[in-house]
């Protein structure tokens, strides 16, 4: 049961352009949002988050928008750059109990930055 | 820096063999997670430590998985008699105390199991 998807497994985008990861959820219960970067063998790092009481929370070029009725959210980065180009994962939580903080993954979606 | 520390960060070990991993978050991190990671899957939750107390495990983690975290400092996670099915990338994530819920990774533990 894949409670969080990634339906697009890459992306490619020109620097300069905007990029825009999406991100599926089914799980109701979820009321905090994540994304992560990844690059090969390392961990996770953090970019940013969104609390489901918000529908939009930017950092810098990080952009992360949340649309609870239709259960999705999005990653826009503007202007993408090469370094930008990872693994980018969005990942959820649902509040309280012995799962506190308990994160659910998406599969990843590999971006490509070309110069 | 996240400030959280996994070793070793490569292991590589024959079928049946035992294998210790151990996580060091910074002090401010009283929540503690692990999470395990095959190729083009997201990271899979495996259990979650409050302090000293392991709260959830998964049913991910079987029998031969345990993991401890004494004091409520370091974590370890052991894998008994390894199998090739547990060849993963093992990440330690820590979070809490005034950092909020952000969860911090460390760079992780790639398990190979021949």
């Amino acid at each position: 049961d894949q409670q969080v998807k990634q339906n697009s497994p890459s992306l490619s985008v020109q620097e300069g352009r905007i990029s825009i990861l999406n991100c599926d959820y089914t799980n109701s219960m979820f009321d905090y949002f994540l994304w992560y970067k990844k690059y090969p063998a390392e961990g996770p790092t953090f970019l940013i988050s969104i609390s489901s009481i918000k529908d939009k929370n930017e950092d810098g070029r990080f952009t992360v928008f949340l649309n609870k009725s239709a259960k999705h959210l999005s990653l826009h980065i503007v202007p993408s750059q090469p370094g930008d180009s990872a693994v980018y994962f969005c990942a959820a939580s649902a509040p309280g109990g012995t799962s506190y903080g308990k994160l659910t993954f998406g599969q990843g979606t590999i971006l490509t930055v070309h110069p | 820096d996240t400030g959280v520390s996994q070793d070793p960060r490569h292991k590589i070990t024959k079928r049946g063999q035992n294998v210790t991993f151990r996580c060091d978050p910074i002090s401010e991190h009283n929540r503690l997670y692990w999470y395990r990671q095959t190729l083009g899957q997201g990271p899979e939750f495996l259990t979650y430590f409050q302090n000293e107390a392991q709260l959830e495990k998964s049913r991910l983690l079987s029998d031969r998985f345990s993991a401890e975290r004494p004091k409520g400092s370091f974590s370890t996670l052991e894998i008994q008699r390894t199998e090739q099915g547990d060849s993963a990338m093992y990440l330690c994530a820590a979070s809490g105390r005034g950092l909020g819920e952000t969860q911090y990774f460390g760079p992780g533990t790639r398990l190979l199991v021949l």
